[in-house]
C-alpha cells in the first residue's frame, strides 16, 4: 500500500511565527487531504488538494504530485492552531481508502 | 447542528460488556466510515459503507460489528473487547467514495477495562 511520511513529527512555535509541514507519499495519488485534529480530538478537513495550490486565510497548501509531496503552510500562527496535522492520501478511485500519515504535533505558545 | 455527530462521547466498558457506538450525519452524504485512532498511531480505517452497503472491512476482528441501516446512520456494535481496543473511534462521511472530502465526527473515547 501507499506509504505516507510526515515531517517534522513535532513542532513548537511562538505565536506569530510561520511554519511549513511536509507530507511525502510513495505512489501516485489522485486524492490528498490535510486535516487538523484539535486537542479534543475533532478532525477538521483543511484542504482537498491532489495537485496545485490552495489558500484559506492564514493556511495554504501545495501539492506537487509528480514529485510525490505536499506542503502545508501556516502563517502568523495562533495558539488555536495547536493540535495534530494529518496528511491523508488515496488513489482516488471509487471506494478506495485514504491512508493517513502519523501527523505533525504542533504547539503554538503565547 | 454539526454535520457529523457521535454518541456517546466517552465510554468505559468491561471486557464482557456489549455496547454500541452511534454515528449520524446530516450532510446528505452517501458514504460513511469507521476509523480507529490509538495513541501514537495513525488513523486506521476499519469499515466503509457506500449507499448502505459495506464496501470495505480492513481485517477488523469480529468483536467489532458495524451496521448501516440507512445512509445517515452508522453503528459500531462492540462485544467482548480487549484492553488494547481502547482508543478514539472516529466516524466520517463523504458525498461519494473515499475520493471525496471526508468530514469527521468528534469521536468516541473508548476505554476497555
Amino acid at each position: 500500500g501507499i506509504q505516507v511520511e510526515q515531517s517534522p513529527p513535532d513542532l513548537i512555535l511562538q505565536e506569530g511565527a510561520n511554519s511549513t509541514l511536509r507530507c511525502n507519499f510513495s505512489d501516485s495519488v489522485n486524492n490528498l487531504q490535510w486535516f487538523h485534529q484539535n486537542p479534543w480530538g475533532q478532525l477538521i478537513n483543511l484542504f482537498y488538494i491532489p495537485s496545485g495550490t490552495k489558500q484559506n486565510g492564514r493556511l495554504s497548501a501545495t501539492t506537487v504530485a509528480t514529485e510525490r509531496y505536499s506542503l502545508l503552510y501556516i502563517s502568523s500562527s495562533q495558539t488555536t492552531d495547536s493540535g495534530v496535522y494529518f496528511c491523508a492520501v488515496g488513489p482516488g478511485t471509487s471506494g478506495s481508502r485514504l491512508t493517513f500519515g502519523e501527523g505533525t504535533q504542533l504547539t503554538v505558545n503565547p | 447542528e454539526t454535520g457529523v455527530t457521535q454518541t456517546p462521547r466517552h465510554l468505559v466498558m468491561g471486557m464482557t460488556n456489549k455496547k454500541s457506538l452511534k454515528c449520524e450525519q446530516h450532510l446528505g452524504h452517501n458514504a460513511m466510515y469507521w476509523y480507529k485512532q490509538s495513541a501514537k498511531k495513525p488513523l486506521e480505517l476499519m469499515f466503509v459503507y457506500n449507499f448502505k452497503e459495506q464496501t470495505e472491512n480492513n481485517s477488523v476482528p469480529s468483536r467489532f460489528s458495524p451496521e448501516c441501516p440507512n445512509s445517515s446512520h452508522l453503528f459500531l456494535h462492540l462485544h467482548t473487547l480487549q484492553p488494547e481496543d481502547s482508543a478514539l473511534y472516529l466516524c466520517a462521511s463523504s458525498l461519494g467514495g473515499s475520493a471525496d472530502t471526508q468530514y469527521f465526527g468528534p469521536g468516541t473515547r473508548l476505554t476497555v477495562l
